[in-house]
């Protein structure tokens, strides 16, 4: 069974349109991410939810808006998209203990997007 | 700031040789340290984690990691490399007073068969 999994896995657009990219994990845990990787494979927190609550908010344009139904999911919307938003996105969870933030991060096996 | 280094973009080693990928960290406090691997087109995976206890980290497929406060290092290692190691390697420091991780920017493995 698939820990975590992100649909699509490819997603080619064109610029202007919207487009959503969803996010499940099915291993019980509370917190939720969205990471970007770019060309050169750096890799960038978007976001981060806390059963359901928004708790990290990094600089990203607010075209990207994250929506989280319930613990299990989180997905990402983006508006209007562009051509630098093309990158592979991440999804990853984690168990949260309040302050102890030793939980391992599980990641999905990402979305290639590619804005034309 | 918390922050993490991978100083080398690039490591080549043959196959058999010890492999080492370096990783130096800054942080406020005690540092949580993670060591992921990313095989092409795939996810990160999840190989090993410092949070506290033995300096010497040992975690999946081989791979082990010393911690050393006074260098602030967190260099990922093997005895023996494997071509099925080649692939792209992320340090990774856990922000202990926030939520989220900072990754550094990757390492990538080539094991010359």
């Amino acid at each position: 069974d698939t820990a975590v999994s992100q649909t699509p896995k490819y997603l080619v657009t064109q610029m202007g349109n919207d487009k959503s990219i969803k996010c499940e994990q099915n291993l019980g845990h509370d917190t939720m991410y969205w990471y970007k990787q770019d060309s050169k494979k750096f890799l960038k927190i978007m976001f981060s939810y806390n059963n359901k609550e928004l708790i990290i908010n990094e600089t990203v344009p607010n075209r990207f808006s994250p929506k989280s139904p319930d613990k299990a999911h989180l997905n990402l919307h983006i508006n209007s998209l562009e051509l630098g938003d093309s990158a592979v996105y991440f999804c990853a969870s984690s168990r949260f203990r309040g302050t102890d933030h030793q939980e391992t991060q599980y990641f999905g096996p990402g979305t290639r997007l590619l804005v034309l | 700031a918390q922050s993490v280094a991978q100083p080398e973009d690039q490591v080549n080693v043959a196959e058999g040789n010890p492999l080492t990928v370096k990783c130096t960290y800054s942080v406020s406090g005690n540092p949580y340290l993670f060591w992921y691997v990313q095989y092409p087109n795939r996810g990160l995976q999840f190989l090993l984690k410092y949070i506290t206890g033995d300096n010497l980290v040992k975690g999946s497929y081989g791979f082990e990691a010393e911690f050393n406060k006074s260098q602030t290092s967190f260099h990922l290692k093997k005895p023996s490399a494997l071509v099925s190691d080649s692939a792209l390697y992320f340090c990774a420091v856990r922000d202990i007073g926030g939520n989220q991780f900072y990754f550094g920017t990757g390492t990538s493995l080539t094991v010359i068969p």
